[in-house]
């Protein structure tokens, strides 16, 4: 049973490019979490999806980021016009319809702004 | 509001010490998980314990315990006979089971445990 995916595990953008990251949560869990480690700095929530469906978006940017996850295919997490302090470890999370107290994360896709 | 504090930014022990990361939290909610993960330097989070506001008992798993006490708002990470391969970034957790914070963990900021040979 594979684990959380996530790809790319590193990405290089200039900055005001867009950064696509994307997230396949394990088979059978339905809804998907992003989190953002800045650097020295624990995890801070930015999301929380279902399918075809954001549960709470509290934690996100109100500008430039956005989050989908479609009926079919991976999540996106989706930066427009990157800056450096975007430059972070972004982790996606899922978990089984019974609950979120099982979060199972990936492994992380490692962003760097230059 | 959902916090969680650990106060260690950095510990660092020799080989074969115990260990025990400090973490407390603040919720007003009355049911509510807590967790720990590790990061190891290759940066993935891996999964530790997960503990319910109902169960009190502490839990051992190996070399790894944890003490949960509810009067102090605290859950707390030992590590008995330390290793070098412990060396990583431990991170506690906090997720409520309602409310507005349904559904997302509130992290620490981490402690960066050095295990010296």
């Amino acid at each position: 049973n594979a684990g959380v995916m996530q790809n790319p595990r590193h990405l290089v953008r200039r900055r005001g490019q867009e950064a696509r990251l994307r997230c396949s949560p394990m088979k059978g869990h339905s809804h998907v979490y992003w989190y953002r480690q800045l650097p020295e700095e624990g995890l801070k929530f930015m999301v929380y999806l279902q399918k075809e469906n954001i549960i709470d978006e509290s934690g996100m940017p109100k500008e430039r980021f956005s989050a989908e996850f479609p009926k079919e295919g991976p999540s996106i997490l989706r930066i427009q016009q990157v800056v450096r302090g975007d430059s972070a470890a972004y982790f996606c999370a899922s978990s089984p319809p019974a609950g979120p107290w099982e979060q199972y994360f990936g492994p992380g896709t490692r962003l760097t702004v230059t | 509001a959902q916090k969680v504090t650990q106060a260690q930014t950095e510990i660092s022990v020799v080989e074969k010490e115990d260990v025990t990361l400090d973490c407390v939290y603040e919720t007003r909610d009355t049911t509510y998980y807590l967790f720990w993960y590790k990061q190891p330097p290759s940066g993935e989070l891996v999964f530790l314990i997960r503990r319910n506001s109902f169960d009190e008992q502490n839990e051992i798993s190996g070399r790894y315990s944890w003490n949960f006490q509810k009067s102090t708002s605290s859950f707390n990470f030992t590590i008995t006979a330390s290793q070098v391969v412990d060396s990583a970034v431990y991170f506690c957790a906090l997720g409520s089971a309602g409310g507005t914070s349904y559904g997302k963990l509130t992290f620490g900021q981490g402690t960066i445990l050095t295990v010296h040979p």
